[in-house]
């Protein structure tokens, strides 16, 4: 069964380091998505990403965060500067191979750990 | 815009009992629903969805939910627990013509036995 996979499945930095968060897809799938969990939060949605360009972005989504979709399969998240605040587990989600109907399928997240 | 409410944070249950987890939403649109399962240190799966057609959905591990659009209602429902459906439990929602599903705070239903 197909499935999305994320790299890598938990990663340390540093306060002020840059952050690369690695997806991939479900192949065919024309929506991508980042999420955020804070530690027993709730599930917060950061991007949503389609036709190569950002479709909507929350108010957590600031200047730094970034994605990209760097070739047909990979699907990254950028944190530029990392802050304290930004430790979570970070999920990605595909959905769609037409009409989107918002049913997403994530992948098993990677978790952030900000020293 | 879409939001979600999950009226309850934690729900006790014991074992072969029913348990219900209450979901509300609102939005201006017509939306698509779900459930999503996040087992401990996993992602999230699809429980159910509402898309159209019969308001009562069925969905896997015997879970299903009534959409109710007069009440802005998805309540999910199991008429008897198992030790194995400790979990944490996300309802969602979907504007139709959107970019994105927004979850709410969540439901941790604890089977005991």
């Amino acid at each position: 069964e197909p499935e999305v996979t994320q790299t890598p499945s938990h990663q340390v930095t540093q306060m002020g380091q840059e952050v690369i968060l690695r997806c991939v897809p479900i192949s065919n799938h024309l929506y991508f998505y980042w999420y955020r969990q804070i530690l027993g939060q709730k599930v917060e949605f950061l991007v949503s990403f389609y036709n190569n360009e950002i479709s909507e972005k929350s108010e957590i989504f600031d200047d730094q965060f970034s994605v990209e979709r760097p070739d047909g399969s990979n699907f990254t998240l950028k944190i530029r500067s990392t802050k304290l605040e930004d430790s979570a587990m970070y999920f990605c989600a595909s959905s769609a191979f037409g009409q989107n109907t918002g049913e997403l399928f994530f992948g098993e997240g990677s978790r952030l750990t900000v020293l | 815009a879409q939001s979600v409410t999950q009226l309850d944070s934690q729900v006790p249950v014991f074992e072969e009992a029913p348990v219900e987890l209450r979901c509300n939403y609102s939005s201006s649109v017509s939306v698509y629903l779900f459930w999503y399962v996040q087992y401990p240190n996993q992602g999230l799966q699809l429980l159910l969805k509402y898309l159209s057609g019969s308001t009562l959905v069925k969905g896997i591990n015997g879970f299903e939910a009534e959409f109710n659009k007069s009440q802005t209602s998805f309540h999910l429902r199991k008429p008897s627990v198992h030790i194995s459906d400790t979990a944490e439990y996300f309802c969602a929602v979907f504007n139709t013509g959107g970019f994105k599903t927004i979850f709410g705070a969540g439901t941790r239903l604890f089977v005991k036995a």
